[in-house]
């Protein structure tokens, strides 16, 4: 059985950081690309970041780049989302999901965790 | 950047057919996916590149995309086919996904 689980949200103030995790099992970690995209009441899904198998290509949303780093320990079958000098607008449900195939980039996410909350208010 | 237009909510009776909308410029150049999420639950692919169903989705969920306007169709709608349906392409532009706002299904 394929299982992503999201941790690490939480309650923080504008400014502030957090360090999102994903630990997944039932497939070969290191062979998929993974992503992670987010969701909010008001503009529904949004794709976040995505990292290839082997961390040699990352991209990231124009909304995020620069604020959040995207990285993960196949060792571990982990996914992390380092998010820095967060905004309000950046409250969400945040999920980690998997490629469907091999190759990152054809972004098209056939697994996806149950998500974290992240809120971010003063 | 690209722009996905969907309705905000459809309303269909049990048993009956339920196609919910996709507009984009020109969309049928693109491939097309469809995922479904109830309150509280992961995402879960339903359709894929305009027209494959994803793994253990049944066949009363199909695709099609011509146009500037991508389908996904439900035959035979039952209770649990109540959800938020969002629309997914690659945008060539900013070569990043975009997702439509999302259509509320309510059966």
């Amino acid at each position: 059985e394929v299982r992503l689980v999201e941790s690490g949200g939480g309650l923080v103030q504008p400014g502030g950081s957090l360090r999102l995790s994903c630990v997944v099992s039932g497939f070969t970690f290191d062979d998929y690309a993974m992503h992670w995209v987010r969701l909010t009441p008001g503009k529904g899904l949004e794709w976040v970041s995505g990292i290839s198998w082997n961390s040699d290509h990352k991209e990231y949303a124009d909304t995020v780049k620069g604020r959040f780093t995207i990285s993960r320990d196949n060792g571990k079958n982990s996914l992390f989302l380092q998010m820095n000098t967060l905004k309000i607008e950046d409250t969400a449900v945040y999920f980690c999901s998997k490629e469907i195939t091999h190759d990152f980039g054809d972004y098209v996410f056939d697994q996806w965790g149950q998500g974290t909350l992240v809120t971010v208010s003063s | 950047s690209y722009v996905l237009t969907q309705s905000a909510s459809v309303s269909v009776a049990p048993g009956q057919t339920a196609r919910i909308i996709c507009g984009g410029d020109k969309i049928e150049n693109k491939g097309v996916h469809w995922y479904r999420r109830k309150p509280g639950q992961a995402p879960v692919l339903v359709v894929y590149d305009n027209s494959d169903r994803a793994s253990g989705i049944p066949e009363r969920f199909s695709g099609s995309n011509s146009g500037n306007a991508a389908f996904l169709t439900i035959s035979r709608v039952e209770a649990g086919d109540e959800a938020d349906y969002y629309c997914q392409v690659w945008d060539s532009t900013t070569r990043h996904p975009v997702f439509g706002g999302g259509t509320k299904l309510t059966v």
